[in-house]
Protein backbone atom coordinates (compact mmCIF):
# COMPACT_ATOMS: atom_id res chain seq x y z
CA UNK A 1 0.00 0.00 0.00
CA UNK A 2 1.48 2.87 -1.02
CA UNK A 3 0.33 5.37 1.59
CA UNK A 4 -1.39 8.86 0.86
CA UNK A 5 0.71 10.23 -2.38
CA UNK A 6 0.91 13.81 -3.00
CA UNK A 7 3.02 15.96 -5.40
CA UNK A 8 4.53 17.93 -6.15
CA UNK A 9 6.49 17.87 -3.44
CA UNK A 10 7.98 21.60 -3.22
CA UNK A 11 6.19 24.13 -5.97
CA UNK A 12 7.71 27.87 -6.48
CA UNK A 13 5.20 30.52 -8.14
CA UNK A 14 5.66 33.57 -9.11
CA UNK A 15 3.20 36.00 -7.24
CA UNK A 16 -0.11 35.95 -9.71
CA UNK A 17 0.36 32.46 -10.41
CA UNK A 18 -1.85 29.42 -10.38
CA UNK A 19 -0.46 26.45 -8.20
CA UNK A 20 -2.28 23.10 -8.76
CA UNK A 21 -1.17 20.27 -5.74
CA UNK A 22 -2.64 17.35 -6.32
CA UNK A 23 -3.03 14.09 -3.58
CA UNK A 24 -4.01 10.36 -4.41
CA UNK A 25 -6.05 8.67 -1.29
CA UNK A 26 -4.58 5.44 0.27
CA UNK A 27 -6.20 2.83 -1.69
CA UNK A 28 -10.05 1.70 -0.26
CA UNK A 29 -10.08 5.35 1.32
CA UNK A 30 -13.05 7.62 -0.43
CA UNK A 31 -12.50 10.83 2.02
CA UNK A 32 -10.03 13.36 1.43
CA UNK A 33 -9.13 16.34 3.24
CA UNK A 34 -6.83 19.17 3.10
CA UNK A 35 -5.39 20.94 5.64
CA UNK A 36 -2.64 23.79 5.95
CA UNK A 37 0.59 24.50 8.10
CA UNK A 38 2.07 27.66 8.15
CA UNK A 39 5.89 27.61 9.10
CA UNK A 40 6.23 27.15 12.96
CA UNK A 41 2.71 26.55 13.45
CA UNK A 42 -0.14 23.60 13.78
CA UNK A 43 -2.47 22.30 10.91
CA UNK A 44 -5.74 24.04 10.01
CA UNK A 45 -8.46 22.25 8.29
CA UNK A 46 -9.46 23.69 4.66
CA UNK A 47 -11.77 21.50 3.10
CA UNK A 48 -13.11 17.69 3.08
CA UNK A 49 -14.04 15.64 0.06
CA UNK A 50 -15.48 12.39 -1.21
CA UNK A 51 -16.02 11.44 -4.14
CA UNK A 52 -17.51 14.05 -6.79
CA UNK A 53 -18.91 16.08 -3.57
CA UNK A 54 -17.51 18.81 -0.87
CA UNK A 55 -18.65 17.65 2.22
CA UNK A 56 -17.13 20.61 4.43
CA UNK A 57 -15.20 23.43 3.05
CA UNK A 58 -15.28 25.65 6.41
CA UNK A 59 -11.87 26.31 5.92
CA UNK A 60 -11.54 27.42 3.01
CA UNK A 61 -10.45 30.74 1.96
CA UNK A 62 -13.64 32.34 -0.14
CA UNK A 63 -11.89 33.80 -3.11
CA UNK A 64 -8.74 32.21 -5.11
CA UNK A 65 -9.02 28.27 -3.49
CA UNK A 66 -10.94 25.32 -4.84
CA UNK A 67 -10.85 22.07 -4.13
CA UNK A 68 -12.26 18.87 -6.09
CA UNK A 69 -12.22 15.29 -6.07
CA UNK A 70 -13.25 13.73 -9.18
CA UNK A 71 -14.67 10.32 -9.78
CA UNK A 72 -11.21 9.17 -11.92
CA UNK A 73 -8.01 10.40 -10.57
CA UNK A 74 -6.41 12.48 -7.89
CA UNK A 75 -7.94 15.42 -5.79
CA UNK A 76 -6.68 18.90 -6.78
CA UNK A 77 -6.45 21.65 -4.46
CA UNK A 78 -6.00 24.67 -6.77
CA UNK A 79 -4.72 28.50 -6.02
CA UNK A 80 -5.50 31.05 -8.45
CA UNK A 81 -3.41 34.08 -8.26
CA UNK A 82 -1.22 33.38 -5.86
CA UNK A 83 0.11 35.84 -2.98
CA UNK A 84 3.11 35.35 -0.57
CA UNK A 85 0.51 34.74 2.20
CA UNK A 86 -0.21 31.18 0.57
CA UNK A 87 3.41 29.85 1.30
CA UNK A 88 2.87 26.55 3.70
CA UNK A 89 3.20 23.15 3.80
CA UNK A 90 -0.15 21.99 2.38
CA UNK A 91 -1.28 18.27 3.63
CA UNK A 92 -3.39 15.74 2.55
CA UNK A 93 -5.15 13.51 4.58
CA UNK A 94 -7.53 10.47 3.54
CA UNK A 95 -9.38 8.15 5.64
CA UNK A 96 -12.21 5.36 5.53
CA UNK A 97 -14.94 7.03 7.24
CA UNK A 98 -14.99 5.69 10.79
CA UNK A 99 -12.02 4.12 10.88
CA UNK A 100 -10.30 6.21 13.31
CA UNK A 101 -7.80 8.97 12.54
CA UNK A 102 -6.84 9.16 9.39
CA UNK A 103 -3.15 9.39 7.10
CA UNK A 104 -1.65 12.40 6.09
CA UNK A 105 0.65 13.02 2.77
CA UNK A 106 3.96 13.74 3.06
CA UNK A 107 2.72 17.51 2.18
CA UNK A 108 3.36 19.85 -0.76
CA UNK A 109 5.53 22.90 0.23
CA UNK A 110 4.32 25.82 -1.66
CA UNK A 111 6.66 28.92 -1.95
CA UNK A 112 5.39 32.20 -3.49
CA UNK A 113 8.19 34.54 -4.84
CA UNK B 1 -16.75 26.56 16.98
CA UNK B 2 -14.50 23.85 18.54
CA UNK B 3 -11.29 25.19 19.90
CA UNK B 4 -8.19 23.37 21.35
CA UNK B 5 -5.73 24.85 23.46
CA UNK B 6 -2.57 22.73 23.81
CA UNK B 7 0.28 23.53 26.89
CA UNK B 8 3.58 23.61 27.43
CA UNK B 9 4.42 25.27 23.68
CA UNK B 10 7.69 23.72 23.95
CA UNK B 11 9.14 20.78 26.60
CA UNK B 12 12.12 19.64 27.11
CA UNK B 13 13.40 16.51 29.53
CA UNK B 14 16.04 14.46 29.94
CA UNK B 15 16.30 11.04 28.01
CA UNK B 16 14.65 8.40 30.65
CA UNK B 17 12.71 10.95 32.20
CA UNK B 18 8.68 10.77 31.23
CA UNK B 19 7.22 14.09 29.33
CA UNK B 20 3.37 15.39 29.64
CA UNK B 21 0.98 17.37 27.39
CA UNK B 22 -2.62 18.74 27.67
CA UNK B 23 -4.51 19.78 25.73
CA UNK B 24 -8.44 21.34 26.48
CA UNK B 25 -10.85 21.48 24.15
CA UNK B 26 -14.48 23.60 24.45
CA UNK B 27 -16.92 21.61 22.28
CA UNK B 28 -18.93 18.90 24.86
CA UNK B 29 -20.27 17.42 21.65
CA UNK B 30 -16.51 16.15 20.58
CA UNK B 31 -15.88 13.07 21.25
CA UNK B 32 -12.74 11.63 19.46
CA UNK B 33 -9.22 12.78 19.85
CA UNK B 34 -5.94 11.93 18.62
CA UNK B 35 -2.54 12.95 18.95
CA UNK B 36 -0.08 13.24 15.94
CA UNK B 37 3.60 12.87 16.26
CA UNK B 38 5.71 15.36 13.17
CA UNK B 39 9.55 15.10 12.80
CA UNK B 40 10.97 18.57 11.10
CA UNK B 41 10.01 18.57 7.55
CA UNK B 42 7.54 15.13 7.36
CA UNK B 43 4.55 14.30 7.37
CA UNK B 44 2.39 14.37 10.97
CA UNK B 45 1.96 10.63 11.82
CA UNK B 46 -1.19 9.10 14.24
CA UNK B 47 0.34 7.71 17.21
CA UNK B 48 -2.72 6.93 19.36
CA UNK B 49 -6.25 7.97 19.56
CA UNK B 50 -8.61 7.99 22.37
CA UNK B 51 -12.60 7.79 21.73
CA UNK B 52 -14.78 9.51 24.51
CA UNK B 53 -16.28 6.34 25.75
CA UNK B 54 -12.44 5.49 27.17
CA UNK B 55 -10.89 7.28 30.14
CA UNK B 56 -7.63 5.74 29.09
CA UNK B 57 -5.47 3.97 26.52
CA UNK B 58 -1.75 2.82 26.85
CA UNK B 59 0.49 1.82 23.64
CA UNK B 60 3.97 0.44 25.43
CA UNK B 61 5.78 3.99 26.60
CA UNK B 62 2.64 5.98 25.16
CA UNK B 63 -0.71 6.71 27.08
CA UNK B 64 -3.25 8.76 26.63
CA UNK B 65 -6.21 9.99 29.40
CA UNK B 66 -9.20 11.46 28.95
CA UNK B 67 -11.51 14.00 31.30
CA UNK B 68 -15.09 14.80 29.77
CA UNK B 69 -16.15 16.38 32.15
CA UNK B 70 -13.30 18.67 32.70
CA UNK B 71 -12.88 18.74 28.71
CA UNK B 72 -9.52 17.37 28.76
CA UNK B 73 -7.03 15.19 27.65
CA UNK B 74 -2.96 14.25 28.22
CA UNK B 75 -0.36 12.07 26.31
CA UNK B 76 2.12 10.96 28.39
CA UNK B 77 5.48 9.54 27.14
CA UNK B 78 7.45 7.86 29.54
CA UNK B 79 11.11 6.61 29.59
CA UNK B 80 11.47 8.95 26.93
CA UNK B 81 14.33 8.74 24.22
CA UNK B 82 15.94 11.04 21.87
CA UNK B 83 13.85 9.82 18.96
CA UNK B 84 10.83 11.34 20.60
CA UNK B 85 11.76 14.43 19.88
CA UNK B 86 9.26 16.11 17.29
CA UNK B 87 6.46 18.65 17.66
CA UNK B 88 3.30 16.86 18.82
CA UNK B 89 -0.64 18.01 17.93
CA UNK B 90 -3.21 17.11 19.35
CA UNK B 91 -6.83 17.17 18.19
CA UNK B 92 -10.20 16.71 18.94
CA UNK B 93 -13.30 15.94 16.40
CA UNK B 94 -17.27 14.95 16.71
CA UNK B 95 -16.40 11.74 14.50
CA UNK B 96 -13.56 9.32 13.53
CA UNK B 97 -13.19 10.54 9.82
CA UNK B 98 -14.55 14.13 9.95
CA UNK B 99 -12.39 17.35 10.46
CA UNK B 100 -10.16 17.58 13.21
CA UNK B 101 -9.79 20.94 15.05
CA UNK B 102 -5.91 20.25 16.01
CA UNK B 103 -3.93 22.41 18.82
CA UNK B 104 -0.87 24.77 18.13
CA UNK B 105 1.74 21.75 18.58
CA UNK B 106 3.95 21.23 21.62
CA UNK B 107 8.02 20.81 20.94
CA UNK B 108 8.79 18.31 22.91
CA UNK B 109 13.11 18.01 22.79
CA UNK B 110 15.06 14.79 24.74
CA UNK B 111 18.20 15.64 25.77
CA UNK B 112 20.78 12.59 26.04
Amino acid sequence: NAGVMQNPRHLVRRRGQEARLRCSPMKGHSHVYWYRQLPEEGLKFMVYLQKENIIDESGMPKERFSAEFPKEGPSILRIQQVVRGDSAAYFCASSRQGQGGYTFGSGTRLTVV
Amino acid sequence: GENVEQHPSTLSVQEGDSAVIKCTYSDSASNYFPWYKQELGKRPQLIIDIRSNVGEKKDQRIAVTLNKTAKHFSLHITETQPEDSAVYFCAASKAEGQNFVFGPGTRLSVLP
